[in-house]
């Protein structure tokens, strides 16, 4: 089957940089991607990779390593309104479309 | 452009009741999908729609759950009887084609006492 793991919970300081990790098992792959959900609103895409190396946008950057199963997504200049969920996903290896979801990552920034 | 709508926003139950959520995708969008999210735990996948079609219903929990989408357009997942187990937020998701960022509705939170 596919799974996937990052941390349940991380907490950084406002103005800081936050990576928050996934490792995946798949027995096909079709690119990383990242979400992020504040509470009691919508999951909101924020980055895909589908081949190794970094994409930025904006304050997020996303990084995969097909190699290693690993992708990150790195926050900078972290912002408080960055507190939220944050989920990696792959799409399944039937190709249809539906995504597998890590368990979700709580970002708590402090001031 | 309006996103993907889905009403109610929250649905306290008891058990061995009924309940229907529904959810509008981004017009045009042909590919439909419902996930649920149990506390602290991943988003799961359970169906798929494209247009009128379920394409894809292996996440569907049991024969307890029942999903339509009539005219392609909108779409119901309706539950019934509800059990404890059930509760959990309910998001909908939308795309035009396949894609890597599909556009999710807010959820429906679901508590079943």
């Amino acid at each position: 089957g596919q799974s996937l793991e990052q941390p349940s919970e991380v907490t950084a300081v406002e103005g800081a940089i936050v990576q928050i990790n996934c490792t995946y098992q798949t027995s096909g792959f079709y690119g990383l991607s990242w979400y992020q959900q504040h509470d009691g609103g919508a999951p909101t895409f924020l980055s895909y990779n589908a081949l190794d190396g970094l994409e930025e946008t904006g304050r997020f950057s996303s990084f995969l390593s097909r190699s290693d199963s690993y992708g990150y997504l790195l926050l900078q200049e972290l912002q408080m309104k960055d507190s939220a969920s944050y989920f990696c996903a792959v799409r399944d290896i039937s190709n249809t479309g539906k995504l597998i979801f890590g368990q979700g990552t709580t970002l708590q920034v402090k001031p | 452009e309006a996103g993907v709508t889905q009403f109610p926003s929250h649905s306290v139950i008891e058990k061995g009741q009924t309940v229907t959520l529904r959810c509008d995708p981004i017009s045009g969008h042909d590919n439909l999908y419902w996930y649920r999210r149990v506390m602290g735990k991943e988003i799961k996948f359970l169906l798929h729609f494209v247009k009128e079609s379920k394409q894809d219903e292996s996440g569907m929990p049991n024969n307890r759950f029942l999903a339509e989408r009539t005219g392609g357009t909108y779409s119901t997942l309706k539950v019934q009887p509800a059990e404890l187990e059930d509760s959990g937020v309910y998001f909908c998701a939308s795309s035009q084609g396949l894609s890597y960022g599909y556009t999710f509705g807010s959820g429906t939170r679901l508590t079943v006492v």
